[in-house]
């Protein structure tokens, strides 16, 4: 299966500080999607975005914005002036066309007051 | 209020003891997954279904069985052949199109004593 990468396992950060999380994924294919979930600490997995591979725009959501550039297989996820709720696990993963997810190892995000 | 139920939140176990976990949801999903996470990992396939009384093994399938006789149900059975089964299972849906996006469940988390 074509992998998906989340090199930093642990990020800590000082509220207010901006972080990216760093995603990188293999790919064969021309049609794919990409995603990117977040689980807080009760566990349930909450999806945030998801991109296609025709639509390299980024994305601004709020505090939250995501870089996808498919020169280095890469997308990104920024967190500006982060919180303490920001703490959690992030999860990027890539689905192929009417194939199943791929998840990413997951990032873990420790937002300290 | 559409969504993905799983119950029990926690649940013990002794061992050599099968164990169901519920999954049931009211997205008319066609097609639903069930995943392990174990402490600080990623999430893993164990089986998937894309439309009712149909089902496939995903990566890890072995101990594992489900069933998918109703469109909003599929339940996991934990048998005493899954050699290592406290994790953190997670359900998830689809709609059933291959660029969907998958939601998730809050999770069931499993303790064999």
């Amino acid at each position: 299966a074509q992998k998906v990468t989340q090199a930093q396992t642990e990020i800590s950060v000082v509220e207010k500080e901006d972080v990216t999380l760093d995603c990188v994924y293999e790919t064969r294919d021309t049609t794919y999607y990409l995603f990117w979930y977040k689980q807080p600490p009760s566990g349930e997995l909450v999806f945030l975005i998801r991109r296609n591979s025709f639509d390299e725009q980024n994305e601004i959501s709020g505090r939250y914005s995501w870089n996808f550039q498919k020169s280095t297989s890469s997308f990104n996820f920024t967190i500006t002036a982060s919180q303490v709720v920001d703490s959690a696990v992030y999860f990027c993963a890539k689905r192929n066309y009417g194939q199943n997810f791929v998840f990413g190892p997951g990032t873990r995000l420790s937002v300290l007051p | 209020d559409g969504g993905i139920t799983q119950s029990p939140k926690y649940l013990f176990r002794k061992e050599g003891q099968n164990v169901t976990l519920s999954c049931e949801q009211n997205l008319n999903h066609d097609a639903m997954y069930w995943y392990r996470q174990d402490p600080g990992q990623g999430l893993r396939l164990i089986y998937y279904s894309q439309i009712v009384n149909d089902f496939q093994k995903g990566d890890i399938a072995e101990g594992y069985s489900v069933s998918r006789e109703k469109k909003e149900s599929f339940p996991l059975t934990v048998t005493s052949a899954q050699k290592n089964p406290t994790a953190f299972y997670l359900c998830a849906s689809t709609r059933g199109g291959g660029t969907d996006t998958q939601y998730f469940g809050p999770g069931t988390r499993l303790t064999v004593l």
